[in-house]
């Protein structure tokens, strides 16, 4: 089976630009969640989606939101892009009621200048 | 809200040696997952150890281990005969439990750098 595939890998931006990520989850799996990596804050919780609908939200401003297509896949896009949205962002999907099983892709590391 | 500490930023190893990462965790939950996840220089996330809290029994993982003590909310993680591939960002997480709003999202600590040397 295929694991969970980002794309793409890296993305520059500028400041005030909007960007799209992509994550394709595992066959069969039908949650994925959002991460944003940053050497200040970690690793943070953005956003889960289940079946096309958003089920948690992280503590993020609404110029960070995501979507869910009937096959899973999942989006997530970044308007007015700031310095400090460079990071690391991660995406991992798991089966329904197995949360507790969340396998993670290789992310999209994104540079804001 | 559920907070995961690890005290250690940066823990060293010898080739062969066992070293102990530490972790705690704060939570008004009585059922939850814990996890140690390894991420490498080339920073792809992989599961090292998940232990359930409703299990007493300590999980194992060949050379992986924990020491799990839920009264103190202690999860710590014991790497024996280190090899150099264990060299690697280690984090601990919690997941919140099911039927809660947050189920599915995990919470990490800040991570530990750890280092194997020859």
């Amino acid at each position: 089976k295929a694991g969970v595939t980002q794309t793409p890998r890296y993305l520059i931006k500028t400041r005030g630009q909007q960007v799209t990520l992509s994550c394709s989850p595992i066959s069969g799996h039908r949650s994925v969640s959002w991460y944003q990596q940053t050497p200040g804050q970690g690793l943070q919780f953005l956003f889960e989606y289940f079946s096309e609908t958003q089920r948690n939200k992280g503590n993020f401003p609404g110029r960070f939101s995501g979507r869910q297509f009937s096959n899973s896949r999942s989006e997530m896009n970044v308007s007015t892009l700031e310095l400090g949205d460079s990071a690391l962002y991660l995406c991992a999907s798991s089966q329904r009621d197995r949360e507790y099983e969340q396998y993670f892709g290789p992310g999209t590391r994104l540079t804001v200048t | 809200a559920q907070t995961v500490t690890q005290s250690q930023p940066e823990m060293s190893v010898q080739e062969a040696e066992t070293v102990t990462l530490s972790c705690t965790y704060d939570t008004s939950e009585n059922n939850y997952y814990l996890f140690w996840y390894k991420q490498p220089p080339s920073r792809q996330m992989i599961l090292v150890i998940r232990q359930e809290a409703y299990k007493q029994q300590n999980a194992t993982e060949n050379r992986f281990s924990v020491n799990f003590q839920k009264a103190a909310k202690s999860f710590s993680l014991k790497i024996s005969d280190s090899q150099l591939g264990d060299t690697a960002m280690y984090f601990c997480a919690f997941l919140h439990p099911p039927g809660g709003t947050s189920y599915g999202k995990l919470t990490f600590g800040q991570g530990t750098i750890l280092t194997v040397h020859p």
